[in-house]
């Protein structure tokens, strides 16, 4: 069964850090352009970055508001995506959803079910 | 940064179509992906560049584009349709992933 299945979550205080996983199955996950996508309460789908597959050299790339504090990596060899969350906001409050593409500009075909960081002291 | 603007809201009856835009600049150069989001539940794509329809994906699903603007259809709605659905392009310039603020869509 092809599945992604975050974990980590949790209550963290402003200026705190968390780092969460995604564990990947029933699909080449070495192949796999990963994302993390955020939802905060109430609002929209917000990118917040991506790594590349590791043949494709695994550069990451992040959207502004998260970059410079969040660092995406993976471990090929536990098919699991990280997302290290540093110095974080009442704003980074949401449902983080990891997700897998298979080219550049190719749609999220997986998706996790999310695991939710809150932020407040 | 590159923007997508999306209607808050569509409502339609059982039966009728749902059209849900989403506008960009010059949108039609780009591959716009659309995905249904229930709540409780993980996005999934409907929609892959611009007008290919997943297999699985009923085919009263429909995407177009024209200049600035492409466009969800979704012809004969059911009960079941109703959900936030949003736009997503690749904006080369910026190397980001864009979102459109999404549409929640209601069926009356």
């Amino acid at each position: 069964e092809v599945q992604l299945v975050e974990s980590g979550g949790g209550l963290v205080k402003p200026g705190g850090s968390l780092r969460i996983a995604c564990e990947a199955s029933g699909f080449t996950f070495t192949d796999a352009w990963m994302n993390w996508v955020r939802q905060a309460p109430g609002k929209g789908l917000e990118w917040v970055g991506r790594i590349r597959s590791t043949f494709d050299a695994g550069t990451t790339e992040y959207a502004a508001p998260v970059k410079d504090r969040f660092i995406i990596s993976r471990d090929d060899s536990k098919n699991t995506l990280f997302l290290q969350m540093n110095n974080l906001k009442n704003d980074d409050t949401a449902l983080y959803y990891c997700s897998a593409a298979f080219r550049p500009e190719s749609p999220f075909d997986i998706w996790g079910q999310g695991t939710m960081v809150t932020v407040s002291s | 940064s590159y923007v997508l603007t999306q209607p808050p809201s569509v409502s339609v009856a059982p039966g009728k179509t749902a059209i849900i835009t989403c506008g960009g600049d010059d949108i039609e150069s780009k591959s716009v992906h659309w995905y249904q989001h229930k709540p409780g539940q993980a996005p999934v794509v409907v929609i892959r560049y611009g007008s290919d329809r997943p297999s699985g994906i009923p085919e009263r699903f429909s995407g177009s584009d024209s200049e600035n603007t492409a466009t969800l259809t979704i012809s004969r709605v059911e009960a079941g349709d109703e959900a936030d659905y949003y736009c997503q392009v690749w904006d080369d310039s910026s190397d980001h992933w864009v979102f459109g603020g999404g549409t929640k869509l209601t069926v009356l």
